[in-house]
């Protein structure tokens, strides 16, 4: 049982590339999240889905896309990286009351 | 306006002691879930403990317990006989249910915790 994993662990990108963060879990959740981790800011919601075909926007979209084609995978997209990108990004599933977590990745955009 | 305040920072305790680390919330949802998560230096989420709106004690989970005040919107988390491995940063967060709410939680800011030997 992996629960949550997250692909890549960290990326470099330059401004202007875009780039698909993976995110996929197999404890057959509906509800599943995207947040960004800045210093002094906690995590903030980007996009969120409430099951397969179904997304919304979270607190701080722009800039993002998502697609939730299957239950298990929930992709984030970033169209056109600026370095206002640049942070620790985790990807969420949520049980019956918790949230479960990936790993993380750690993208920086210069 | 902020759902999750909370006021510290960062907060030092000694070996042995109980701290407490405080977080406020609003909302006008009489559903909701309220956590908290423990992130190391290493960089992961671990979730610590979950307090429901309509449950009538307090969770407790080992040395964690969440001291929730409904009428002060106030959801604090207890961290009794403090250890070394503690020092991290502490999260709380809530979700809220109908009238809106999307089911995912908000995160506050954090707390940064030292535990000094």
């Amino acid at each position: 049982n992996a629960g949550v994993t997250q692909t890549p662990k960290f990326q470099v990108l330059k401004t202007g590339q875009s780039m698909t963060l993976q995110c996929a879990q197999d404890m057959n959740h509906e509800y599943m999240s995207w947040y960004r981790q800045d210093p002094g800011m906690g995590l903030r919601l980007i996009h969120y889905s409430v099951g397969a075909g179904i997304t919304d926007q979270g607190e701080v979209p722009n800039g993002y896309n998502v697609s939730r084609s299957t239950t298990e995978d929930f992709p984030l997209r970033l169209l056109s990286a600026a370095p206002s990108q640049t942070s620790v990004y985790f990807c969420a599933s949520r049980g019956s009351y918790e949230q479960y977590f990936g790993p993380g990745t750690r993208l920086t955009v210069t | 306006a902020q759902k999750i305040t909370q006021t510290q920072p960062g907060m030092f305790v000694q070996e042995k002691e109980a701290v407490t680390l405080d977080c406020t919330y609003d909302t006008s949802d009489p559903s909701y879930g309220l956590f908290w998560y423990k992130q190391p230096s290493s960089g992961e989420m671990i979730f610590l403990i979950y307090q429901g709106s309509y449950d009538q004690q307090n969770a407790t989970e080992g040395r964690y317990s969440l001291n929730f005040q409904k009428a002060r919107k106030s959801a604090n988390l207890v961290i009794s006989a403090s250890q070394l491995g503690d020092s991290a940063m502490y999260f709380c967060a809530m979700r809220e249910g109908r009238s809106g709410g999307s089911y995912i939680p908000t995160f506050g800011r954090g707390t940064s915790l030292i535990v000094h030997p």
